[in-house]
Parts: C-alpha cells; structure tokens; sequence
C-alpha cells in the first residue's frame, strides 16, 4: 500500500516571498509522484509530475519539486508567488504499473496576501 | 488537448431520487475512467475505477447498489446516485487515463457539486 503526507494544512504567505509546499510518500515499489492544484469549486490540474530521470521537475506557473527517493520525499516550490496562486495543492503518487491509482495527500492550502 | 468534462456542474435534487453525472473525455479515448468523491476541505477519496466495457471496480466501502457506473464507451462514463440522500451531498469529480496519451497521467473534469435537499 502507499500513502501520502502533506504535513502542512495551511500555508500564508506573502506575495512575491519564496514558498515550499512540503510531502512525503510511503511505498514499498517504485512510484510516479504528481503535484496538482485546485481552485475553489474546480477540478484538479496537474502542476508537474515525476516519472523517471533527473530530480528536479519544473512545471507550469513557475513551479518546481525535487524528488528525494532516500527521504521519501516531492516538495514543491515556487521562488516568487502572486496572489493568483492561492488555492489547495495536492501531492499524489501511484504506483509505476499501468493500471496504478493514485492516492492523494489531505491538501495544503496556500494563502497569498498582499 | 486531454481535456474532460462533466454535467452538470451542479445539480440540487430531493431525497429519495436518482441523479446521473456524465464524464466525458472530448479529444481522446479514455480506456480507463475514474470516480472521486471530495468533501468540503478534505482530499479526493477514489470510489470506483472503470475500464470501457467492463465492470467498475469499487473501493472498499462504496455501495456498488448505490454508486452505479456505466462505461460504455471510450469517451463516455457515468455515475448515477441512486435514492439519494443528503449525505451523499459532495463534490464528485472524474478522471480519465488514455492509452495514447501521456503515461500514467490522469486527467481531471471540473467536478460536479451535488446537494440533496
């Protein structure tokens, strides 16, 4: 079985300051990690994902998460955030086989204020 | 591309009825579609996988007699609440995974929001 940890329920921040959004998986195999967003009363989008190949995985709206497989780990951070981007961000992970399902983390809400 | 919608976006019904959500994958073919419940402030809870023209197959705890889904084509799946009661009031939202696009990689509907009154 594998599980996610988003340990972070609420993040504030202020605009333009550097934020991390923190996660932590647990699997006994080889995993995909995927980063997504949600605005209010909207489905998901996909942020970034990492399959295989280098660590660091940058994405859209400026993001980026490093894959640290000896921590367990598939933090997001954006260097500068603007207001647009508040909204709840999941962290989910599957399993590398094709008919894999994802299992999300409980969301961290990011605030950005002026 | 990869785009996929649901209807209605929102939807208000009575207690006792049924209410069907449609999911539909409008640029690829979807040979696998998923179903998620998500309740306010908590994370997606995934109900049912279902591959085109097979069974659904339902997590632990779902009511199949109550959460009936359908796949009956590669760009079409449907959930339907059966005797709906306010409980079952949530945000439902699908995803669909395509053979011939990007691997693994799921894509989100918009979500519909149902109120049983």
């Amino acid at each position: 079985a594998q599980s996610v940890t988003q340990l972070d329920s609420q993040v504030p921040v202020f605009e333009e300051a550097p934020v991390e959004l923190r996660c932590n998986y647990s699997s006994s195999v080889s995993v995909y990690l995927f980063w997504y967003v949600q605005y209010p009363n909207q489905g998901l989008q996909l942020l970034l994902k990492y399959l295989s190949g280098s660590t660091l995985v940058k994405g859209i709206n400026g993001f980026e998460a490093e894959f640290n497989k000896s921590q367990t780990s598939f933090h997001l951070r954006k260097p500068s955030v603007h207001i647009s981007d508040t909204a709840e961000y999941f962290c989910a992970v599957s399993h590398t086989g094709t008919a894999s399902k994802l299992t999300f983390g409980t969301g961290t809400r990011l605030q950005v204020t002026l | 591309g990869a785009v996929v919608s649901q209807h209605p976006s929102r939807v208000i019904c009575k207690s006792g009825t049924s209410v069907k959500i449609e999911c539909r994958s409008l640029d690829f073919q979807a040979t696998t579609m998923f179903w998620y419940r998500q309740f306010p402030k908590q994370s997606l809870m995934l109900m049912a996988t279902s591959n085109e023209g097979s069974k659904a197959t339902y997590e632990q705890g779902v009511e199949k007699d109550k959460f009936l889904i359908n796949h009956a084509s590669l760009t079409l799946s449907t959930l339907t609440v059966t005797s709906a009661h306010p409980e079952d009031s949530s945000f439902y939202i699908c995803s669909a995974r395509g053979r011939a696009i990007s691997y693994n990689e799921q894509f989100f509907g918009p979500g519909t929001r149902l109120t049983v009154l």
